[in-house]
């Protein structure tokens, strides 16, 4: 899982309620990204950012929101918007450079009671 | 459109004979490939890339992947499996050619077993 950590590992949610999910990285790298697993679908990406106050929607982004005020922070709200917020979330960072590989914290599984 | 296959769900092979796991793509440039790894409720390591020259790249843990532009494919090879190589394994690519885009294409996974 390299140097990003994510917290908590398990989260729990009532509905309508929003929460947000930490992601820290010492790893001096630009670019920061969020994904959803679900079994069966792969990875959906949900926000990414390339530097520090820029970021952009990937795929999945309704019901998300995400802020990139530091180099090694990328917080990830799911708000009351996201209307099927269970999952499991990743967060990946990379150098931001053309050939670069993505590295992954070790998850957040969240579950909306 | 970009888009990465794994063609198989599962792949059941019993420990010490050789493992493949299939994954073909599509991009409209050059490709950058990508493998991965995650074991239960963890979260994905990186175990190979190919970017560009030799076709066979050699990554973590004994695995190699080889890169076949005309059948567009990039799949990952261990000669010799291990109970513990038991995962899920997922291919990714990204065009090569598309500028400041960093988004991957994720296939979505291969179930690997290695019975003993």
């Amino acid at each position: 899982d390299g140097g990003i950590t994510q917290s908590p590992k398990y989260l729990f949610r009532k509905e309508g309620q929003n929460v947000t999910l930490s992601c820290e990285q010492n790893l001096n790298h630009d670019a920061m990204y969020w994904y959803r697993q679900d079994p069966g679908q792969g990875l959906r990406l949900i926000y990414y950012s390339q530097i520090v106050n820029d970021f952009q929607k990937g795929d999945i982004a309704e019901g998300y929101s995400v802020s990139r005020e530091k180099k090694e922070s990328f917080p990830l709200t799911v708000t009351s918007a996201q209307k099927n917020p269970t999952a499991f979330y990743l967060c990946a960072s990379s150098m931001g450079q053309g050939t670069d590989t993505q590295y992954f914290g070790p998850g957040t599984r969240l579950t909306v009671l | 459109a970009q888009s990465v296959a794994q063609p198989e769900d599962q792949v059941n092979v019993a420990e010490g004979n050789p493992l493949t796991v299939k994954c073909t793509y599509s991009v409209s440039g050059n490709p950058y490939l990508f493998w991965y790894v995650q074991y239960p409720n963890r979260g994905l390591q990186f175990l190979l890339k190919y970017i560009t020259g030799d076709n066979l790249v050699k990554g973590s843990y004994g695995f190699e992947a080889e890169f076949n532009k005309s059948q567009t494919s990039f799949h990952l090879k261990k000669p010799s499996a291990l109970v513990s190589d038991s995962a899920l394994y997922f291919c990714a690519v990204r065009d090569g050619g598309a500028g400041n885009n960093r988004k991957l294409i994720w296939g979505l996974g291969t179930s690997l077993a290695v019975n003993p």
